[in-house]
């Protein structure tokens, strides 16, 4: 089946500075890749998606880039604010759909000022 | 605005107890899912389901089942509550792509 591996698994950086993010996957049958932020005492919430067609998506300081030949994919946090602090987990779909996820273990992100 | 609620934030329950979590969303989503979240594990998926009373099994089903009488509603069950099932439980659904997220259940089994 398919596994996820994510790292870092902390990471620290200055307010300003950019963050990034890595995850690899296993099934090459994996069709779509989102991004989840969780914010203490909530749900991971979606940050940014991409699908296997599609090798670069950006949303204002965030962008996902996917390399569907090496199965890895990454996020990269520019211009980093302390509300950027959260965990971010990465996930890769495990049915045609693309409806069910296998998540990362996730990446606790602290940005100091 | 989109939402999934969870019957509670806390629970406390004895061990041996059966368990019943509830989960409720109010978009029309065909598929539900449930996970548990561990320091360290990250999100794992328990069961989902595509339609009313249909389920797949995910990756840690083990201990546990789960009931979808209605296609608002997903119940997970503890039919015997151990302490290792001490977790938090997160319900989610979704159509295609995004998968939206309750708030959580935080269940301590003692």
């Amino acid at each position: 089946g398919e596994n996820v591996e994510q790292h870092p698994s902390t990471l620290s950086v200055q307010e300003g500075d950019s963050a990034v993010i890595k995850c690899t996957y296993s099934d090459s049958a994996s069709n779509y890749f989102p991004w989840y932020k969780q914010e203490l005492g909530k749900g991971p919430q979606l940050i940014i998606d991409i699908r296997s067609n599609v090798g670069e998506k950006k949303d204002q300081r965030i962008a996902v880039t996917l390399n569907k030949t090496a199965k890895h994919f990454s996020l990269h946090i520019t211009e980093t604010q302390p509300e950027d602090s959260a965990v971010y987990f990465c996930a890769a779909s495990i049915n045609q759909a693309g409806t069910a996820l296998i998540f990362g273990k996730g990446t606790t992100l602290s940005v100091s000022s | 605005d989109v939402k999934v609620t969870q019957s509670s934030r806390y629970l406390v329950k004895r061990t041996g107890e059966k368990v019943f979590l509830e989960c409720v969303q109010d978009m029309d989503h065909e598929n539900m899912f449930w996970y548990r979240q561990d320091p360290g594990l990250g999100l794992r998926l328990i069961y989902f389901s595509y339609d009313v009373k249909m389920k797949e099994k995910g990756d840690i089903p083990e201990g546990y089942s789960v009931s979808r009488e209605k296609k608002e509603r997903f119940s997970l069950i503890l039919e015997s509550a151990s302490t290792n099932q001490t977790s938090m439980y997160l319900c989610a659904s979704n159509r295609v792509g995004e998968q939206y997220f309750g708030p959580g259940t935080r269940l301590t089994v003692t």
